[in-house]
């Protein structure tokens, strides 16, 4: 079963412009992650943002965390071509190792 | 070495074979993971082996039995599949135990005729 939902489902951007990908979730949680997944290709982690931080950045990324509302969002500012991927928001439940994946964001940076 | 691989990279079986995917990592990770993907779709976790034991099988069928002959290596045998299994099979493994930071493999594009 999916736990995390992303909108939106596709995403078309410029070259340059930030794209904003959301997650929400339904359980407790003690982190989040984001992935990345080039077509047909394993993931790649991007980037974790744990349950008691509300903002975390890495490079072009910027991931909030809203326990509150059960929700992230992940930023890409000045977007390449080669961001062109889907990304996935993944946790694990409280106290277990199951990972779930949310439904994923297919991004596309147009040059 | 901070990859993890997986053989073969296509397989195309039929519903009687039977096949064995592998997946191999060399960085001391003591949790390792198989997803099944189908297109479009997030991964969907299989199995979940810490320190070579099975700890987690999401209600997998049998047709499909996973093994951890020692800590570097992760196989799935696979047997009597449905055409509905086809999809990409992706392996992962991680330094913890909690599923933090994943590193995933290239995937086994598996198609069941």
């Amino acid at each position: 079963s999916q736990q995390g939902e992303e909108d939106p489902q596709a995403l078309s951007i410029q070259e340059g412009e930030n794209a904003t990908m959301n997650c929400s979730y339904k359980t407790s949680i003690n982190n989040l992650q984001w992935y990345r997944q080039n077509s047909g290709r394993g993931l790649v982690h991007l980037i974790l943002i744990r349950s008691n931080e509300r903002e975390k950045h890495s490079g072009r990324l910027r991931v909030t965390l809203d326990t509150s509302k059960k929700s992230s969002s992940l930023l890409i500012t000045a977007s390449r071509a080669a961001d062109t991927a889907s990304y996935f928001c993944a946790t694990v439940n409280t106290g277990g190792f199951k990972t779930i994946f949310g439904a994923g964001t297919r991004l596309f940076v147009k040059a | 070495d901070t990859e993890v691989t997986q053989t073969p990279k296509h397989l195309v079986m039929g519903m009687t074979n039977k096949k064995s995917l592998k997946c191999e990592q060399h960085m001391g990770h003591r949790a390792m993971y198989w997803y099944k993907q189908k297109a479009k779709k997030p991964p969907e976790l299989m199995f979940v082996y810490s320190y070579e034991k099975l700890s987690i099988n999401e209600s997998v069928p049998s047709r499909f039995s996973p093994e951890c002959p020692n800590s570097s290596l992760l196989n799935l045998h696979l047997h009597a599949l449905q055409p509905e299994d086809s999809a990409l099979y992706l392996c992962a493994s991680s330094q913890g135990l909690a599923g933090i930071e994943q590193f995933f493999g290239p995937g086994t594009r598996l198609t069941v005729l």
